[in-house]
């Protein structure tokens, strides 16, 4: 079973809202992933989680706040977006976050994000 | 620091004819290097990656990739396109001075299969 699964589907939120997006692999991959993609772009790294610690913040917005309850959730925070937030929020995970194999990364379907 | 050129943001082929997307990057050590798939409305399914093992790789749906490191490229074949091979396609790269297995996508090409 090589599938990450992603709630909810889509999302719209205004913004004073508070919602969490989620995130859930059962393969053991200790490292986990978000994502951001915009219409017609390559996804870009926002946060990498490795044996549940967070390891990576490429320089996100306080306004998004990852967790990771346990190895096999992954969750992200969202408060106070802006209209610009809304994109396409894709999970990810690999076997692990070291490079030693080249670990491919395992993608979900994403949660399609509409700030208004 | 590592970077990915895909030259073409749009491919148009014919169903039956060879699909061949370009794919360029530069590494200052060896690199993993992957190709991702995604349909509309979908994120990413993993085609294919090399890790340097084989110089030519297969990968699913009759896709393969050949690693050239004089002309470091790493482009993507398939002998004869389907219509169902329309869609996105990224070509992604790691390389051991990179913490947390990051990935560096290039911008993506779009391949539509013409009936």
């Amino acid at each position: 079973d090589t599938e990450v699964t992603q709630t909810p589907k889509h999302l719209v939120m205004g913004m004073t809202n508070k919602k969490s997006l989620k995130c859930e692999q059962h393969m053991g991959h200790r490292a986990m992933y978000w994502y951001k993609q915009k219409a017609k772009k390559p996804p870009e790294l926002m946060f990498v989680y490795s044996y549940e610690k967070l390891s990576i913040n490429e320089s996100v917005p306080s306004r998004f706040s990852p967790e990771c309850p346990n190895s096999s959730l992954l969750n992200l925070h969202l408060h106070a977006l802006q209209p610009e937030d809304s994109a396409l929020y894709l999970c990810a995970s690999s076997q692990d976050a070291g490079l030693a194999e080249g670990y491919e990364q395992y993608f979900g379907p994403g949660t399609r994000l509409t700030v208004t | 620091a590592q970077s990915v050129t895909q030259l073409g943001s749009h491919v148009s082929v014919s169903e039956g004819a060879l699909v061949l997307l370009r794919c360029n990057y530069s590494s200052s050590v060896p690199p993993y290097l992957f190709w991702y798939v995604q349909y509309p409305n979908q994120g990413l399914q993993l085609l294919l990656k090399y890790t340097s093992a084989a110089t030519l790789v297969k990968g699913i749906n009759g896709f393969e990739a050949e690693f050239k490191k004089s002309e470091t490229s790493f482009h993507l074949t398939k002998p004869s396109a389907h219509m169902s091979d329309a869609a996105e396609y990224f070509c992604a790269v790691s390389d051991q001075d990179n913490a947390g297995n990051m990935l560096t996508f290039g911008g993506g090409t779009r391949l539509m299969v013409k009936p």
